[in-house]
């Protein structure tokens, strides 16, 4: 089954600056990589994801690369906010995520004041 | 905005114990998970469902069992309750034009 790696597990950062969570998956017949982040005591909410017929997507702040031939995909955060701390997951599946998704341990992003 | 909540936000059951976690979703969706959450270990899928009576096996099935007599209601079910089934559990629904999950706020359960 598929199996994804997520570095780092924990990550801080001075607020205005640029967070980068990295992910690997290993099958190569996944085709969608969610992010999701989950603050203390809620579930997890998606904030972006990428198809793997698309190599980057953007939406404001936040920002996923996709390569497939390494079969690695990024998040990137830019001008850090406090709000931006949570725990951060990735994810890979087959089928749009209808079978379920495989996630990454998790990182937990720190902003410092 | 699409709501799933969970009978229980907290729960402790003793050894043996047959137990219950339900979920229900308010959107209509066909797609509905269970997922374990552990520190360390991310979160894994237990069961999922396409629909109405219908049930598959996730990556962690052992030790659980599901029920899904309605379509907005998705059940996990242990049967007898063990230690290391301590965990927060997360359900999730997805809708059938999408493939974002949407997530409940997670039952802690703790196994005594």
């Amino acid at each position: 089954g598929e199996n994804v790696e997520q570095h780092p597990s924990t990550l801080s950062v001075q607020e205005g600056d640029s967070a980068v969570i990295k992910c690997t998956y290993s099958d190569s017949a996944s085709n969608y990589f969610p992010w999701y982040k989950q603050e203390l005591g809620k579930g997890p909410q998606l904030i972006i994801d990428i198809r793997s017929n698309v190599g980057e997507k953007k939406d404001q702040r936040i920002a996923v690369t996709l390569n497939k031939t390494a079969k690695h995909f990024s998040l990137h955060i830019t001008e850090t906010q406090p709000e931006d701390s949570a725990v951060y997951f990735c994810a890979a599946s087959m089928r749009g995520g209808a079978d379920g998704l495989t996630f990454g341990k998790g990182t937990h992003l720190i902003i410092q004041p | 905005d699409v709501k799933v909540t969970q009978s229980s936000r907290y729960l402790v059951k003793r050894t043996g114990e047959k137990v219950f976690l339900e979920c229900v979703q308010d959107m209509d969706h066909e797609n509905m998970f269970w997922y374990r959450q552990d520190p360390g270990l991310g979160l894994r899928l237990i069961y999922f469902s396409y629909d109405v009576k219908m049930k598959e096996k996730g990556d962690i099935p052992e030790g659980y069992s599901v029920s899904r007599e309605k379509k907005e209601r998705f059940s996990l079910i242990l049967e007898s309750a063990s230690t290391n089934q301590t965990s927060m559990y997360l359900c999730a629904s997805r809708p059938p034009t999408r493939y974002e999950q949407y997530f409940g706020p997670g039952t802690r359960l703790t196994v005594t």
